[in-house]
């Protein structure tokens, strides 16, 4: 099975920080990894799909890049309603395998 | 408007059963993948499983913990998926999410683009 090993685990950051998030994949996953946002009480949305594709409608500010076992998550400038959890998952293989989320707080 | 709407949670005794749905709607729904994903209260995302469309013959895949506890069906008449969860455990206890399955390329690059609201399931006696 492919785990994947998200870090930070939690961020503090400011309104305007650039921040990165990094996912590891345990064996080699292409660019089969997806990236989502979810913010308390409600569903995870989709951000980022193939390892760089930004889906429909979100915000440009958002990127991923990566292959192979290596991806990140970055947001070039921290808006408030980025504070959130992100969540990396894998599709390459089943099972499915989530990343430990990683929580974007408020320094 | 696109929705997908789960239903049929709620608290149940360890070693009963309970069965969730998740109403599609403003969305197409028979051609797709779809999978069941949980997160217990204050944890991370865990995949639970999937059923394969018709013409991928309603296969379904589970992850191995379940034990084969737990059964994914669907009526692509009604657009109505479903988790059939049997001899609950408290570690079951969790909010269940119904996400569709959707793919750059068939079957490569794929991704969970609509989710439902969730439907909180709570395994104590």
């Amino acid at each position: 099975d492919i785990q994947l090993t998200q870090s930070p685990s939690f961020l503090s950051a400011s309104v305007g920080d650039r921040v990165t998030i990094t996912c590891r994949a345990s064996q080699g996953i292409n660019n089969d990894l997806v990236w989502y946002q979810q913010r308390p009480g409600k569903a995870p949305k989709l951000l980022i799909y193939a390892a760089s594709t930004l889906q429909s409608g979100v915000p440009s500010r958002f990127s991923g890049s990566g292959s192979g076992t290596e991806f990140t998550l970055t947001l070039s400038s921290l808006q408030p309603e980025d504070f959130a959890t992100y969540h990396c998952q894998q599709f390459k293989s089943l099972p499915l395998a989530f990343g430990g989320g990683t929580k974007v707080e408020m320094k | 408007e696109v929705q997908l709407v789960e239903s049929g949670g709620g608290l149940v005794q360890p070693g009963g059963s309970l069965r969730l749905s998740c109403a599609a709607s403003g969305i197409t729904f028979t051609d797709h993948h779809m999978d069941w994903v949980r997160q217990a209260p204050g944890k991370g995302l865990e995949w639970v499983g999937r059923i394969r469309d018709k013409a991928d013959g309603y296969i379904t895949d589970y992850a191995a913990s379940l034990e084969g506890r737990f059964t994914i069906s669907r009526d692509d008449v009604e657009k109505v998926l479903y988790l059939q969860m049997n001899n609950l455990k408290t570690e079951d206890t969790a909010v269940y999410y119904c996400a569709r399955r959707n793919c750059r390329f068939p079957h490569i690059n794929c991704y969970s683009d609509y989710w439902g609201q969730g439907a909180l399931v709570t395994v104590s006696s």
